[in-house]
């Protein structure tokens, strides 16, 4: 299967950590990539890879994976971090065709 | 630095074909191994792939798209398109491009600002 599964929403208070988890078959052969959207914006990428984070995304964004589970953590929230995080990756079956898991919304209190 | 920019009809009638192009500027569509792909998002809803193209032309959609989409690209422009038939209400979303970056890790680093489709008569 090459669905991904979330979490609809958690909540996080300012300053506290929070995790995301995204599952999948495909994760145990591929790695997610992770992206932030805030209302009325274009989807920003945060992490990919291992544990890579683009040019200009704070260091309080990480990612893991282990088996069919990747991970998105938030250490010490901002109140700018709340928005929809959305995991995604390639599908198993070898060919390039990929998949968006139904994204978490995280609010930050 | 790169950027991606959508174009096209804001609104369709129910039947027609949608057509949107993305125009890429501050890289090349054909150095680099990059992908250029489509992404589309129901209002209030998440993220769906359409579909990615390579600059050659090679297309990949996603299976539940793949009979009424397709995609093209114009290296001379540096832009790259897609096509929706058969347009239903449920094709109501705003369609954003984005690079797909392959490799060991596969991710979209840019995306354009997206545009707003609605199929309505």
């Amino acid at each position: 299967s090459s669905d991904l599964t979330q979490d609809p929403a958690v909540s996080v208070a300012l300053g506290q950590t929070v995790t995301i988890t995204c599952q999948g078959d495909t994760l145990r052969g591929n790695y997610a990539s992770w992206y932030q959207q805030k209302p009325g914006q274009a989807p920003v990428l945060v992490i990919y890879g291992k544990d890579n984070r683009p040019s200009g995304i704070p260091d309080r964004f990480s990612g893991s994976r282990s088996g069919n589970t990747a991970s998105l953590t938030i250490s010490g929230a901002q109140a700018e971090d709340e928005a929809d995080y959305y995991c995604h990756s390639r599908d198993n079956s070898g060919r390039h065709v990929y998949v968006f898991g139904a994204g978490t919304k995280v609010t930050v209190l | 630095q790169v950027q991606l920019q959508e174009s096209g009809p804001g609104l369709v009638k129910p039947s027609q074909t949608l057509s949107l192009t993305c125009t890429v500027s501050g890289a090349s569509i054909i150095i680099g191994g990059d992908y250029w792909s489509w992404i589309r998002q129901h209002p209030g809803k998440g993220l769906e792939w359409i579909g990615n193209i390579y600059y050659t032309g090679s297309a990949d959609y996603n299976p539940s798209l793949k009979s009424r989409v397709s995609m093209s690209v114009d290296t001379s422009k540096g832009q790259f398109s897609l096509t929706v038939d058969s347009l239903t209400v449920a094709d109501t979303a705003v369609y954003y491009c984005a690079r797909l970056r392959p490799g060991s890790y596969y991710y979209y680093d840019v995306w354009g600002q997206g545009a707003a489709v609605t199929v309505s008569s």
